[in-house]
């Protein structure tokens, strides 16, 4: 199994504060992603990574912005939690290959009230 | 843009049988690839097998298949001898040849193995 961590396992918050979820992968590989899962979507792309400070956005980033100082830490930040953001959100990590395959981590599950 | 249709919200299977969940994609790439992740009730995405749109046989994994017809853009999940720990949801996915590129998800299709 790939070596990714993400924390905390759950949270829960109120409307308008800030939230912080942190990935963290043991096999220094340079891609990094962030997906929402949300009853009738399947996982949608938030932001994603393709090196340390390199970052761009998905299909679903407003609300959202990432950071990644080192190889091994990816973090979701939620500015001002909403509860619209109420979701299970997933790392994913790949070695940035042109046909490689995303492993991810156990998912958070967050709660906005 | 890709999209994956997974039709089959639900299905049933008895142990031992084996079963088809059906994934229809539409995309005007050429290179592609196509996967199937399977998650059980604990939450975590299980990647399963992986079939890429050059590949000229289907994929095989274990108990898993990968039913890759490219002209009819499908690529249907064969598990055979279904066991109870088979019971899931299990997500297509795609995604087009080239680094970075995200992972379009179906909305999935919720297996029940029954004794």
């Amino acid at each position: 199994d790939a070596g990714i961590t993400q924390s905390p396992r759950h949270k829960v918050t109120e409307t308008g504060t800030p939230v912080t979820l942190r990935c963290h992968q043991t096999e220094n590989h340079r891609y990094m992603y962030w997906y929402r899962q949300d009853p009738g979507h399947g996982l949608r792309l938030i932001h994603y990574s393709y090196g340390v400070k390199d970052t761009d956005k998905g299909e679903v980033s407003d609300g959202y912005s990432v950071s990644r100082s080192k190889t091994e830490d990816f973090l979701l930040t939620l500015e001002s939690a909403t509860s619209s953001q109420t979701s299970v959100y997933f790392c994913a990590i790949s070695e940035g290959l042109s046909t490689d395959t995303q492993y991810f981590g156990p998912g958070t599950r967050l709660t906005v009230l | 843009a890709q999209k994956i249709t997974q039709t089959q919200p639900g299905m049933f299977v008895q142990e031992k049988e084996a079963v088809t969940l059906d994934c229809t994609y539409d995309t005007s790439d050429q290179s592609y690839g196509l996967f199937w992740y399977k998650q059980p009730s604990s939450g975590e995405m299980i990647f399963l097998i992986y079939q890429g749109s050059y590949d000229e046989q289907n994929a095989t994994e274990g108990r898993y298949s990968l039913n890759f017809q490219k002209a009819r853009k499908s690529a249907n999940l064969v598990i055979s001898a279904s066991q109870l720990g088979d019971s899931a949801m299990y997500f297509c996915a795609m995604r087009r040849f080239g680094t970075a590129s995200k992972l379009t998800f179906g909305t999935g299709t919720r297996l029940q193995v029954t004794l």
